[in-house]
């Protein structure tokens, strides 16, 4: 079946940049998310890609995307106190609507 | 235009109790999804249905769960006779043409 891996712990400095990394199986897939989970909270979604993109960049997220090795990045610049969070790789296919997520990347920010 | 509103946002229920949880889509959405994020897991694509209809409810437990989507009202999620491993966080999201969008989540604990 289809499945969405991520690692479960980032840490990052202050002001760097942290990349969130995801792979995923289903070759069908045609939208692919990155969600954001404060603490308590529910699910933002941050931004989307479709298969046939590559990149797409929205401020300081960049969103890159291999399809041939089924691999999604999520890059945020120059990382601040505020996005420390979960965030959820997720994907649909056009087989259905429901959406598979990984167990998400917990980032931590370091002062 | 309100988000989608799911309610109460905390539930305790004692073992063997019911809990009933729901969810008002975005105004103008006819499809509604139900989520369950157990602690330290990912969320789990439960049930999706449309209005009067369920659709897929593949990742729903055959026993004890049941969810409908009436004409007028709120969706509802039922648990009967809940026991502890249902504590969990539940996500509704509602669409109508692409993109699902998530409600603030229902914190279920049972004790």
């Amino acid at each position: 079946g289809e499945d969405v891996e991520q690692s479960l712990f980032l840490s990052v400095r202050e002001g760097d940049s942290s990349v969130i990394n995801c792979t995923y199986t289903d070759s069908s897939s045609t939208y692919l998310y990155w969600y954001k989970q404060e603490p308590g909270a529910g699910l933002q979604l941050l931004t989307y890609i479709f298969s046939n993109m590559d990149m797409k960049q929205d401020q300081r997220l960049t969103v890159l995307l291999n399809k041939k090795d089924k691999h999604l990045s999520l890059r945020i610049a120059d990382t601040q106190t505020g996005d420390s969070a979960i965030y959820f790789c997720a994907e649909t296919s056009n087989r259905d609507d429901k959406i598979i997520f990984g167990k998400g990347t917990r980032l931590h920010i370091l002062p | 235009n309100a988000g989608v509103m799911q309610n109460p946002r905390h539930l305790v229920r004692r073992r063997g109790q019911e809990a009933r949880l729901r969810c008002s889509p975005m105004k103008g959405h006819s499809h509604v999804y139900w989520y369950r994020q157990l602690p330290e897991e990912g969320l789990k694509f439960m049930v999706y249905l449309q209005k009067e209809n369920i659709i897929d409810e593949s990742g729903m437990p055959k026993e004890r769960f049941s969810a409908e989507f009436p004409k007028e009202g709120p969706s509802i999620l039922r648990i009967q006779q809940v026991v502890r491993g249902d504590s969990a966080a539940y996500f509704c999201a509602s669409s109508q043409q692409e993109g699902q969008y998530f409600g603030p989540g229902t914190r279920l604990t049972v004790l």
